[in-house]
C-alpha cells in the first residue's frame, strides 16, 4: 500500500542527546513536511521540502535540522539546542500539482520524550 | 496570508444526534479546503476537501462540508454522529497559487455522548 511511514513510534532522549527520526513516503509525492504537535496548540510547521536537495525552514526551525537526498526520505534531527522537544511530530507529504491542490497526506506520527 | 478559525475548541453530542463544525478562513485570493480526523495517538486522515466544483463536499464516514464563499466558512456536518467518531477534527487552508502553503486551523474536539 501506498503510505508515509514514520519510525521509530516513541523513542525517548536524554537531555544533550540528538535524535532523529524517520520519515519515507512511496507516494512519489515532490513535497515532504514536518509537523509538532502539542497539547491544545494544534500543529506547527518546522520544515518543508519541495524538491530534492532543497528544503526551508517553518514556523519553529530553531532547534532543528532536516535532509532531503531522496525524493522517498525526509528524516528530521531533532538537536541538543531545542528547549523543549518532548511532543508528537507528523511527517507528511503532498503532490504539489493543481489538481491535487496540494493536499497534504500525514504518516502516523512519532512521540519523543526527553527523559 | 491566508488565516483558518475554528470557533469551537470542544463539542459534546448525544450520540445519534446531528453536529456542525465550524471553520472560516481569511485569504486575498482562491483557496482550497480540508478537513481532517485524528484519532488518539495517530495522524491526521483526510475527511474531505474542496477544491472548485459544486460548493457541498461529500467525505469518508458520512461526514459533509459545504463551503460558502460570502461567509468564508467550510463547516463540517454530519446528520448522526456515532461513538466513533469522537475524535479532533482539524480544518486547513490552501491557496491556489505559489507555493501553496496550507495553513491548518488549532482543532475542534468531538466528543460523543452515549
Amino acid at each position: 500500500d501506498g503510505g508515509i511511514t514514520q519510525s521509530p513510534k516513541y523513542l525517548f532522549r536524554k537531555e544533550g542527546q540528538n535524535v532523529t527520526l524517520s520519515c519515507e513516503q512511496n507516494l512519489n509525492h515532490d513535497a515532504m513536511y514536518w509537523y509538532r504537535q502539542d497539547p491544545g496548540q494544534g500543529l506547527r510547521l518546522i520544515y518543508y521540502s519541495q524538491i530534492v536537495n532543497d528544503f526551508q525552514k517553518g514556523d519553529i526551525a530553531e532547534g532543528y535540522s532536516v535532509s532531503r537526498e531522496k525524493k522517498e526520505s525526509f528524516p528530521l534531527t531533532v538537536t541538543s539546542a531545542q528547549k523543549n522537544p518532548t511532543a508528537f511530530y507528523l511527517c507528511a507529504s503532498s503532490a504539489r500539482d493543481r489538481e491535487s491542490g496540494n493536499t497534504i497526506y500525514f504518516g502516523e506520527g512519532s512521540w519523543l520524550t526527553v527523559v | 496570508a491566508q488565516s483558518v478559525t475554528q470557533l469551537d475548541s470542544q463539542v459534546p453530542v448525544f450520540e445519534e444526534a446531528p453536529v456542525e463544525l465550524r471553520c472560516n478562513y481569511s485569504s486575498s485570493v482562491s483557496v482550497y479546503l480540508f478537513w481532517y480526523v485524528q484519532y488518539p495517538n495517530q495522524g491526521l486522515q483526510l475527511l474531505l476537501k474542496y477544491l472548485s466544483g459544486s460548493t457541498l463536499v461529500k467525505g469518508i464516514n458520512g461526514f459533509e462540508a459545504e463551503f460558502n464563499k460570502s461567509q468564508t466558512s467550510f463547516h463540517l456536518r454530519k446528520p448522526s454522529v456515532h461513538i466513533s467518531d469522537t475524535a479532533e477534527y482539524f480544518c486547513a487552508v490552501s491557496t491556489s497559487g505559489g507555493y501553496q502553503k496550507v495553513t491548518f486551523g488549532t482543532g475542534t474536539k468531538l466528543q460523543v455522548i452515549p
